[in-house]
């Protein structure tokens, strides 16, 4: 099983939809949780971090489910724009290195 | 305002030969780490340097060596490059090791034949 794992998707979305999708962790310790987005062929860019009490930023909504160790992610109101991968990030614990780990990312396409 | 810069952007190699990728950062921060990215993969570490003067392996670290040279920069070489190296590589950087956002280099894209 993969340490972090994402639907590789597309996701085909109607610009002005919502779109939401998870990212799995193996490691019940994992300490902090982040979405980046990476567009293509370019690098990859932090878009938000995840709290346990769950956050927004603009039309940005990320979640955390401790219980079954899931991040998700959920777009409101799509633009063209939003069109990219996003890449779900789990900082392992201190005890497995202490270091960032990146899922697979997942593909979201925006069309008019 | 730069950021991360690496070097070369795109390079062709044939089996055995080797190269150097180059990474400098302006922004004063500790840790610097290299990373590739294959498809379906998600990006892998190879080396990082947690500060200036120490390197430590990653996840993949086998065929590849680094050198922290001082605080700004930190290079990724491949003695004897393989097929299975093919890839896009990205240096990144974080305040600390312990920070947890990385600010990323544009990539450099790595075929070899």
């Amino acid at each position: 099983r993969k340490e972090v794992e994402q639907d590789p998707g597309p996701f085909n979305v109607p610009e002005g939809a919502t779109v939401a999708f998870n990212c799995t962790y193996s490691n019940s310790a994992s300490q902090s949780f982040f979405w980046y987005r990476q567009d293509c062929r370019k690098e990859p860019k932090l878009l938000m971090s995840v709290y346990s009490s769950g956050n927004e930023d603009g039309r940005f909504t990320a979640q955390l489910n401790r219980a079954s160790q899931y991040i998700s992610l959920l777009i409101r109101d799509s633009k063209l724009s939003d069109s990219a991968t996003y890449l779900c990030v789990v900082l392992r614990p201190p005890a497995a290195g202490n270091k960032l780990t990146f899922g697979g990312g997942t593909r979201v396409l925006v069309k008019p | 305002n730069a950021g991360v810069t690496q070097t070369p952007k795109f390079q062709v190699l044939k089996t055995g030969q080797s190269m150097t990728l180059q990474c400098a950062q302006d922004m004063n921060h500790n840790s610097m780490y290299w990373y590739r990215q294959d498809p379906g993969m998600g990006l892998r570490l190879i080396y990082y340097s947690a500060s200036e003067g120490t390197t430590d392996k990653g996840e993949v670290p086998n065929g590849y060596n680094v050198s922290r040279l001082n605080k700004r920069e930190f290079s990724l070489r491949l003695e004897s490059a393989a097929p299975s190296q093919t890839s896009v590589y990205f240096c990144a950087s974080s305040v600390s090791s312990g920070a947890n956002v990385l600010t990323f280099g544009a990539g450099s894209r790595l075929t070899v034949l």
